[in-house]
């Protein structure tokens, strides 16, 4: 079976610019996951969908970031406009249920560097 | 609101040697406990998970975790490390109701030196 599978896998663009990653998770799972990963603030979650319905967007840093999941095998994290510090690994997680059963299944990640 | 706390950040240990990586949190009700692995350039993979009933669980690749209510501790053990376990370990932590909202510590970077 295929995994979550995110694209692009590394992007690097020009401060202001727009930024689109996309995810799609693993077939049947109904809850996806954004979380952002850099070397000084660890794994945070931005936020995170259950039947496709944004339930928590609390950790999204501001209006800049914005995140879709228009059906139950697609979704977008977007960043616009892009800024330095907006460099990290973002990475998608899909799961089954809304029971904290845990196992969130991740992508391999999409390496964001803005310049 | 929940937290985890990795003391350690870097460990290294020798190939064959047992390991222990150390985990707090900080909530008032029993909380679901979690260690996963992250290898370089992956995300992040499950070893093993707490829920209830037995303290002691075990995981994949030989790895076991021992919940210790009274220490608010959910430390990962292995007895015999090998050198393909070199990898980041997170722990997490969620509670009922949460969803699968999931709370992950700072990281334990392991080094296995040959």
């Amino acid at each position: 079976d295929a995994g979550v599978i995110q694209s692009p896998r590394h992007e690097v663009t020009e401060m202001g610019q727009e930024v689109t990653l996309r995810c799609k998770p693993i077939s049947g799972h109904n809850s996806l996951f954004w979380y952002r990963q850099t070397m000084m603030r660890g794994l945070e979650l931005l936020i995170y969908f259950n039947n496709n319905v944004p339930i928590d967007d609390s950790g999204m840093p501001e209006d800049r970031f914005s995140a879709k999941m228009p059906n139950a095998s697609f979704s977008t994290l977007k960043i616009q406009p892009s800024e330095p510090r907006d460099s990290a690994v973002y990475f998608c997680a899909s799961s089954l249920g809304v029971a904290a059963t845990g196992e969130l299944f991740f992508g391999e990640g999409s390496r964001l560097t803005v310049l | 609101a929940q937290s985890v706390t990795q003391p350690d950040i870097h460990i290294t240990v020798s190939e064959g040697a047992s390991l222990e990586l150390r985990c707090n949190y900080s909530y008032g009700a029993t909380p679901y406990l979690f260690w996963y692995v992250q290898s370089p350039g992956q995300g992040l993979q499950l070893l093993l998970k707490y829920f209830s009933g037995d303290t002691l669980v075990q995981g994949i690749k030989g790895f076991e975790a021992e919940f210790k209510r009274s220490q608010s501790s959910f430390n990962l053990r292995k007895p015999s490390v090998h050198w393909s376990d070199a990898a980041e370990y997170f722990c997490a932590v969620s509670f009922t109701g949460g969803g699968n909202k999931l709370t992950f510590g700072t990281g334990t970077q392991l080094k296995v030196e040959l």
